[in-house]
């Protein structure tokens, strides 16, 4: 079965730098499908970014990025130029068939 | 730009009561979803649905879970005979069903059991 993990249970970065949330996954699978999700205050689940297995280059979304590792199955986010409104729980998720598995969470701070 | 909605934002109901929980996925969505999370745990999925069953379930969803696509645009999860354990944030998704299969959610209902 695969698996999400994130081992920063919180990070926090001072306004305008940038920081990178990590996040591990385990399958056997080839083709698959990664996700970061940002969870603001409101819980309300916004989807960050998005990334092929199959595709060699890095998926960017303006500040977004990640870095994608297949090999060694590490699938992280870089936030660059950190702003107040980024500060929210982010998750890491696997989509397996319909459904997305996810990590426990990073906790992103925003130091004014 | 179009959004999944689900009704209400907060349910409270008493232990052993059913509930229903609604949603609106994006309209021209075909697959949906439904996840929960408890507070201070990861989200759990539940259910995913598409041409109108069920395509795939977790251990969660047990013969107290149903879903339902009444009338083409809603999207329903009852639960017959709530819980304590079954306090939680409850989370629509819908996806176009395109090759990533990304899901679009809801803002969320949060359901309390007392």
């Amino acid at each position: 079965a695969q698996t999400v993990t994130q081992s920063q249970p919180e990070m926090s970065v001072q306004e305008a730098e940038t920081v990178t949330l990590s996040c591990t996954y385990d399958t056997s699978e080839s083709d698959y499908y990664l996700f970061w999700y940002k969870q603001p205050p409101s819980r309300q689940m916004i989807l960050v970014i998005r990334q092929e297995a199959y595709k060699q280059q890095n998926a960017t979304e303006n500040r977004f990025s990640v870095n994608f590792q297949k090999a060694a199955k590490s699938f992280s986010l870089k936030i660059s130029d950190s702003q107040l409104g980024d500060a929210a729980m982010y998750f890491c998720a696997y989509r397996s068939a319909h459904q997305l598995i996810w990590g426990a969470g990073t906790k992103l701070i925003i130091k004014p | 730009e179009p959004e999944v909605t689900q009704t209400p934002s907060h349910q409270v109901t008493q232990m052993g009561q059913e509930v229903i929980l609604r949603c609106v996925p994006i309209s021209n969505h075909l697959y949906f979803y439904w996840y929960r999370q408890i507070l201070g745990q990861k989200v759990e999925f539940l259910v995913s649905f598409y041409n109108n069953e069920i395509s795939e379930k977790s251990e969660i969803f047990d013969d107290q879970f149903s879903v339902e696509r009444p009338d083409g645009s809603n999207f329903t999860l009852k639960i017959r005979s709530t819980k304590l354990e079954d306090s939680a944030m409850y989370f629509c998704a819908s996806s176009p069903g395109t090759e990533i299969y990304e899901q679009y959610f809801g803002p969320g209902t949060r359901l309390t059991v007392t």
